[in-house]
């Protein structure tokens, strides 16, 4: 079983639309969660922190789920913009940072 | 942006070259990592420069050298690649915190290896 797993997509979806993505991981131990955004040929960015209360920020939205190992992001009102590949990146203690394969996003007109 | 800078972006090279990347880092961070991102395959973590210490995964060949002269700079010395060493190279800096709790990483845009 892979550390990180997520689906890779891709998920194609209209504008305006909520999409969400789940991230499983393996390691119980997890600590902090993360997710990132890659555009294509470009480097990754982070997009938020997971906390364990859940955290929006704007149209985004995290949620971690301890209990069954999964982080979740939420896009709503889907943009043209958002259209990259989200990778979720779990940390299990000092520099063991995993980064799962991602998940493409293509938002259409 | 240019938090973090690599050179060069693109690089071509034979299997008995010998080549160096560069990374610097202008946002004051203390620790610096060497990424390998393969087709369609997750970020491997590569190495590790934070304070001074060294962490590298195991499963790194020692074709693939790093150094760390001082925090805001580290490259990569290749030599003798293979073909399957074909990826792109991030290098990435954050700010280690005390109690040793993750931060977040900031990528530089990269470095295209071709080895022919």
């Amino acid at each position: 079983r892979k550390e990180v797993e997520q689906d890779p997509g891709p998920f194609n979806v209209p504008e305006g639309a909520t999409v969400a993505f789940n991230c499983t991981y393996s390691n119980s131990a997890s600590q902090s969660f993360f997710w990132y955004r890659q555009d294509c040929r470009k480097e990754p960015k982070l997009l938020m922190s997971v906390y364990s209360s859940g955290n929006e920020d704007g149209r985004f939205t995290a949620q971690l789920n301890r209990a069954s190992q999964y982080i979740s992001l939420l896009i709503r009102d889907s943009k043209l913009s958002d259209s990259a590949t989200y990778l979720c990146v779990v940390n299990t203690g000092g520099f063991k940072t995993i980064f799962g394969a991602g998940t493409r996003l293509f938002v259409k007109a | 942006e240019t938090g973090v800078t690599q050179t060069p972006r693109h690089l071509v090279m034979g299997m008995t070259n010998k080549k160096s990347l560069k990374c610097e880092q202008h946002l004051g961070h203390n620790a610096m990592y060497w990424y390998k991102q393969s087709a369609k395959k997750p970020l491997e973590l590569m190495f590790v420069y934070s304070l001074e210490e060294r962490v590298e995964n195991n499963s790194v060949p020692s074709r693939f050298s790093p150094e760390c002269p001082n925090s805001s700079h580290l490259f990569l010395h290749l030599h003798t690649l293979q073909p399957e060493d074909s990826a792109l190279y991030l290098c990435a800096s954050s700010q280690r915190r005390a109690g040793d709790w993750p931060d977040t990483q900031y990528f530089g845009p990269g470095t295209r290896l071709t080895v022919l």
